[in-house]
């Protein structure tokens, strides 16, 4: 099982950034997946899920409205779009799988997000 | 929203036990990860007590009322790390609550 995640940057306030995450080793159209935080020297924030069809999608309160998180099964690709975005978005994001809405098994890399003017 | 309360750090000698609260969990599953300084997050426990396969049985989980503890038995260096516990909340629309986290330091 591997996570590939691209699309990190630098990025000032009120701007936007698209992620992505790529998987392989695991029928990607059969899982719900994730997207998780982790602001520089602070612990770990979920900010969003999406069933394995991608019809349903849920956001933590702090990004609702502003992130957008979408699959394309085709791809064995997750996507997390970002907008106005503000300097607490900074952080490092990962991707994750989950194994059945009890435990995130599989993580990507991390790809950090830094919100800068 | 639930809060998951974990106390900021734990310590013991190698060898040693520690044991790691997180309180407010409701009655909802319980999943522990353990994360060394700048790596990826790992899952340890699932389902208040299930560990994946690899995970040493030195790492436990388990839930009592609306607290988990995770248990670290013959503590080692390469244990030194941040661990997090987190559950799932499915009444309407699934969202995950995380733990802030303790940091276990081996003596």
């Amino acid at each position: 099982v591997q996570l590939v995640q691209s699309g990190g940057g630098v990025v000032p306030p009120g701007g936007s950034l698209r992620l992505s995450c790529v998987a392989s080793g695991f029928a990607f159209e059969d899982y719900t997946m994730h997207w998780i935080r982790q602001s520089p020297q602070k612990g770990l924030e979920w900010i969003a899920i999406v069933t394995y069809d991608g019809d349903d999608t849920n956001y933590a309160d702090s990004v609702k409205g502003r992130f957008t998180v979408s699959r394309d099964n085709s791809r064995n690709s997750l996507y997390l779009e970002l907008n106005s975005l503000r300097h607490d978005d900074t952080g490092m994001y990962f991707c994750a799988k989950d194994i059945g809405l009890s435990g995130f098994d599989s993580w990507g890399q991390g790809t950090l997000v830094t919100v800068s003017s | 929203h639930s809060v998951l309360t974990q106390p900021p750090s734990v310590s013991a000698a190698p060898g040693q036990r520690v044991t790691i609260s997180c309180s407010g969990t409701g009655d909802k599953y319980v999943s522990w990860y353990q994360q060394i300084p700048g790596k990826v997050p790992k899952l340890l426990i699932y389902d208040n007590n299930e560990r994946p396969s690899g995970i040493p049985d030195r790492f436990s989980g388990s839930k009592s009322g609306t607290s988990a503890t995770l248990d670290i038995t013959g503590l080692q260096t390469g244990d030194e790390a941040d661990y997090y516990c987190a559950t799932w909340d499915s009444n309407l629309m699934t969202r995950v609550m995380f733990g802030g986290g303790t940091k276990v330091a081996v003596l």
